[in-house]
């Protein structure tokens, strides 16, 4: 049971091109959305957050749409960068358990070209 | 910058043996995670801990795994009788406030032969 999906499981993008990646989820209870980087063996690296009450955060090149009524998120990076390629996660959080434990999507390895 | 810290970075170790995972969460973090990520799948849910106590735990977190928190700033995983599947990046995870982000150690990379 995949309550957060990551369909794409790469992606390649041109240096100073937009990345999109999207994410889509099953549980309208989730409240809070979070996109991990993931370089390899290293833990994920917080990127950027989105609050379900929110469609839209940015920061910097980084910015989160939320769109509740489709159950989907996307991160756009523009201008992409060659140190942007990583693995990218999004995470959603799930109150209903009480410990707001995190699920993961399986993550989209992000290739930037120079 | 406060960070989670992990130590091994990398463990190998013998099936039926017990192995050990240690985490120092950030020092005024009040909520503890384990997670896991087996090569190539996605990061699942092990374990929470508040309190003194575990919160919430998922199905992969069966007799063999305890945590522990044995004196205020280490936060440890025991698996007591490694299984071949054990092998996996073991990822702590800490946070002040339910309300804020979850900040991720490095992770421990388990390799059970």
């Amino acid at each position: 049971d995949q309550q957060v999906k990551q369909n794409s499981p790469s992606l390649s993008v041109q240096e100073g091109r937009i990345s999109i990646l999207n994410c889509d989820y099953t549980n309208s209870m989730f409240d809070y959305f979070l996109w991990y980087k993931k370089y390899p063996a290293e833990g994920p690296t917080f990127l950027i957050s989105i609050s379900s009450i929110k469609d839209k955060n940015e920061d910097g090149r980084f910015t989160v749409f939320l769109n509740k009524s489709a159950k989907h998120l996307s991160l756009h990076i523009v201008p992409s960068q060659p140190g942007d390629s990583a693995v990218y996660f999004c995470a959603a959080r799930d109150p209903s358990s009480g410990t707001y434990k995190y699920i993961f999507g399986t993550g989209t390895r992000l290739k930037v070209l120079a | 910058e406060p960070e989670v810290t992990q130590t091994p970075s990398h463990q190998v170790t013998q099936m039926g043996q017990e192995v050990i995972l240690r985490c120092v969460p950030i020092s005024n973090h009040l909520y503890f995670y384990w997670y896991r990520q087996i090569l190539g799948q996605k990061v699942e849910f092990l374990v929470s801990f508040y309190n003194n106590e575990i919160s919430e735990k998922s199905e992969i977190f069966d007799d063999q795994f305890s945590v522990e928190r044995p004196d205020g700033s280490n936060f440890t995983l025991k698996i007591r009788s490694t299984k071949l599947e054990d092998s996996a990046m073991y990822f702590c995870a800490s946070l002040r406030d339910i309300q804020e982000t979850q900040y991720f150690g490095p992770g421990t990379r388990l390799l059970v032969l």
